[in-house]
């Protein structure tokens, strides 16, 4: 069972660079989620998808772009990165029902430098 | 005021005792609650979800809920060096496309 994927494990990215942060999921679920997590803080929302090819924004969607092609992805683009973008990043997924739990991917840990 | 509040701690407790973690949430219409553990460094894993106000049990874990009040907690029973981690409350809004998650409390189990 290999639920939810994300790749890189690791990336560390010069100011200024771009990236995106893969995530793909098995478990034919609808609802896609990126959430970033700074040291000793909780999660906080970048952006959902609730389809293929519906997405909004979360509590902090700047600097950042989604899109979702597919039901299985959900990839997370960073653009003109930023040292504030240094993070540990994680992808999640549900049913998007309100009595499903979300699905974590074992996350990417981003420096920007 | 957060929409999801927890005591960041540590909480320290001896091994074998009961750890009580406890979160408070503001929207009053909230349907869904979920505890996830996270270890350091490891993502976030479920390990408890409610719906209905009472307690319900799984192994060690209790959780426990009041909906008049605004609360959820957990509690850990015979707890164990091995629940030393990040415990995270997350509330799912009325239209069931978000959790809001509250910032974790650590939790230090001292053998």
């Amino acid at each position: 069972n290999a639920g939810v994927t994300q790749t890189p494990k690791f990336r560390i990215l010069k100011i200024g660079q771009s990236m995106t942060l893969q995530c793909t999921q098995d478990m034919n679920h609808n609802y896609m989620y990126w959430y970033r997590q700074d040291p000793g803080m909780g999660l906080k929302l970048i952006y959902y998808s609730v389809g293929a090819g519906i997405t909004d924004k979360g509590e902090v969607p700047n600097g950042y772009n989604v899109s979702r092609s597919t039901t299985e992805d959900f990839p997370l683009r960073l653009e003109l990165a930023a040292p504030s973008q240094t993070s540990v990043y994680f992808c999640a997924s549900s049913q998007g029902y309100s009595n499903q739990p979300q699905h974590f991917g074992d996350g990417t840990r981003l420096s920007i430098l | 005021q957060k929409e999801v509040e927890q005591n960041s701690g540590p909480l320290s407790v001896p091994e074998g005792a009961i750890a009580s973690l406890n979160c408070t949430y503001s929207d009053r219409v909230s349907q869904s609650f979920f505890w996830y553990r996270q270890y350091s460094g490891k993502s976030p894993e479920l390990i408890m979800s409610i719906y209905s106000n009472g307690d319900k049990e799984d192994g060690r874990f209790t959780a426990q809920l009041n909906k008049a009040s605004q609360y959820v907690s957990l509690l850990i029973r015979d707890s164990q060096p091995s629940d030393s981690a990040t415990y995270l409350c997350a509330v799912s809004q009325l239209n069931g496309n978000k959790l809001v998650f509250g910032a974790g409390t650590i939790l230090r189990v001292k053998s």
